[in-house]
C-alpha cells in the first residue's frame, strides 16, 4: 500500500519560498503522476498542480507564476516550491499520487501538512 | 475554468437516513470525469467515487454516485455515523481541476 508524507517548514514569512516534499514509501514513484493541493483553514480545496514522474508538469494558471513541481526518481520524491508567498497561502498542503482511467484523479493522499504564512 | 457548485451546503439528517448531494457543473464534464471525496475533520479527502459512477476500492456500497454532463449526484443510502462528514466533487477532465465547494452531512 503506498504511503505519502509531506514534510518541510511549518512557518514561512511573507515574500519568501514556500517548499514542501513528498515522499513515497510503499511503491514506486515511476508511472505515475503526483499532485499537490491545498486548502485554508476551514475552507475548500485547490488544485495546485501535477507532475509526471517522467518530469512533465501542469500547474494552475492561478499560480504558475510563483510554482515550481520537480521529481527526483532516486529518492523516490517530489517537490513543491511556491515564490513570493502572502497570507492568503496559508493552507494545509496535500500530496496526491493521480489514479487514471482515462484522465487521472487524486486516490491516495497524504496526511497533509500546515504552512503558515506570518512574520 | 469548469465550476463546480454543490448543493446544499449543509444536509441535516439522522443515522439512517438517505442523503441526497448534488454537484452542477457550469460545462459539461466529459467522459463523466467526476470524483467525490469525503473528509472529516482533521483528516485528508478519502477518495469515494470516480467516473462519476465508479466506487474505489474499500467503498461500501451504500455510496453511489450518477449523473452526466453538468448534474452529478452523490447517493449516501442509509446514514451510518461514521459517513457525517464533508464531502467534495471534483472534476479532472478541464484544466485547472476544479472542485466543488463541499457539502457538509451534519446530525
Amino acid at each position: 500500500q503506498v504511503q505519502l508524507q509531506e514534510s518541510g517548514p511549518g512557518l514561512v514569512k511573507p515574500s519568501e519560498t514556500l517548499s514542501l516534499t513528498c515522499t513515497v514509501s510503499g511503491g514506486s514513484i515511476s508511472g505515475y503522476y503526483w499532485s499537490w493541493i491545498r486548502q485554508p483553514p476551514g475552507k475548500g480545496l485547490e488544485w495546485i498542480g501535477y507532475i509526471h514522474y517522467s518530469g512533465s508538469t501542469n500547474y494552475n494558471a492561478s499560480l504558475e507564476s510563483r510554482l515550481t513541481i520537480s521529481v527526483d526518481t532516486s529518492k523516490n520524491q517530489f517537490s513543491l516550491k511556491l515564490n513570493s508567498v502572502t497570507a492568503a497561502d496559508t493552507a494545509i498542503y496535500y500530496c496526491t499520487r493521480l489514479d487514471c482511467s482515462g484522465h487521472c484523479y487524486p486516490g491516495t493522499w497524504g496526511q497533509g501538512t500546515l504552512v503558515t504564512v506570518s512574520s | 475554468e469548469i465550476v463546480l457548485t454543490q448543493s446544499p451546503g449543509t444536509l441535516s439528517l439522522s443515522p439512517g437516513e438517505r442523503a441526497t448531494l448534488s454537484c452542477r457543473a457550469s460545462q459539461s464534464v466529459t467522459n463523466n470525469y467526476l470524483t467525490w471525496y469525503q473528509q472529516k475533520p482533521g483528516q485528508a479527502p478519502r477518495l469515494l467515487i470516480y467516473g462519476a459512477s465508479k466506487r474505489a476500492t474499500g467503498i461500501p456500497d451504500r455510496f453511489s454516485g450518477s449523473g452526466s454532463g453538468t448534474d452529478f449526484t452523490l447517493t449516501i443510502s442509509r446514514l451510518e455515523p461514521e459517513d457525517f462528514a464533508v464531502y467534495y466533487c471534483q472534476q479532472y477532465y478541464g484544466s485547472p481541476r476544479t472542485f466543488g465547494q463541499g457539502t457538509k452531512v451534519e446530525v
